[in-house]
């Protein structure tokens, strides 16, 4: 089945540092890839949606100067949080879309968490 | 615009017994529905889904949910609980399973199995 690595599972980092996440779809090409993010006890809130070999388009509200997207390549997309903040604090989900056979749909990564102190 | 509204933010039910959780949706198209599960800092896991045809869907770990349309509701269910479906559980909509449109999800229902 479809399979997607999201790497780091956990990070901490130092406030004005910047941090890079990847998403990889191990079985399956991704032609779009989903960045999530989640505060505690809330649901997934869209930041982004990337297509391979594209620019990103973000969602209102997410500076795209700070939550830099590239989707190079159709089994890896990587989010990079630059000049982290503390209140950048968070769970980061990505999801990719496979669209062949058994890998139709959406499929999730198991998640980063960030902690910036 | 679409929404999903999660009706119960924490649900705590004895083990072994029967558990609904319940998922209403507001669209003005066809939709597409979905459940999924997520363990403590783990991504989240797709329990079933519901794309068309039957409108009873099986899902995996015993979960079943069925698709409403006069209701607008896809409940989830499960007649005997396990201590190990202690999760959060998200209800998600989608308007087009195949242009790469993102999901809408509701704010999620925390299950809590108690032994």
């Amino acid at each position: 089945g479809a399979v997607v690595s999201q790497h780091p599972s956990r990070v901490i980092c130092k406030s004005g540092t910047s941090v890079k996440i990847e998403c990889r779809s191990l079985d399956f090409q991704a032609t779009t890839m989903f960045w999530y993010r989640q505060f505690p006890k809330q649901s997934l809130m869209l930041m982004a949606t990337s297509n391979e070999g594209s620019k990103a388009t973000y969602e209102q509200g997410v500076e795209k100067d700070k939550f830099l997207i590239n989707h190079a390549s159709l089994t890896l997309s990587t989010l990079t949080v630059t000049s982290a903040h503390p209140e950048d604090s968070s769970f980061y989900i990505c999801s990719a879309r496979g669209v062949t056979g058994a890998n139709y749909g959406y499929t999730f990564g198991s998640g980063t968490r960030l902690t910036v102190v | 615009a679409q929404s999903v509204t999660q009706l119960d933010s924490q649900v705590p039910v004895f083990e072994e017994a029967p558990v609904e959780l319940r998922c209403n949706y507001s669209s003005s198209v066809s939709v597409y529905l979905f459940w999924y599960v997520q363990y403590p800092n783990q991504g989240l896991q797709l329990l079933l889904k519901y794309l068309s045809g039957s409108t009873l869907v099986k899902g995996i770990n015993g979960f079943e949910a069925e698709f409403n349309k006069s209701q607008t509701s896809f409940h989830l269910r499960k007649p005997s609980v396990h201590i190990s479906d202690t999760a959060e559980y998200f209800c998600a909509v989608s308007d087009s399973w195949n242009t790469g449109n993102q999901f809408y999800f509701g704010t999620g229902t925390s299950l809590t199995v108690i032994p």
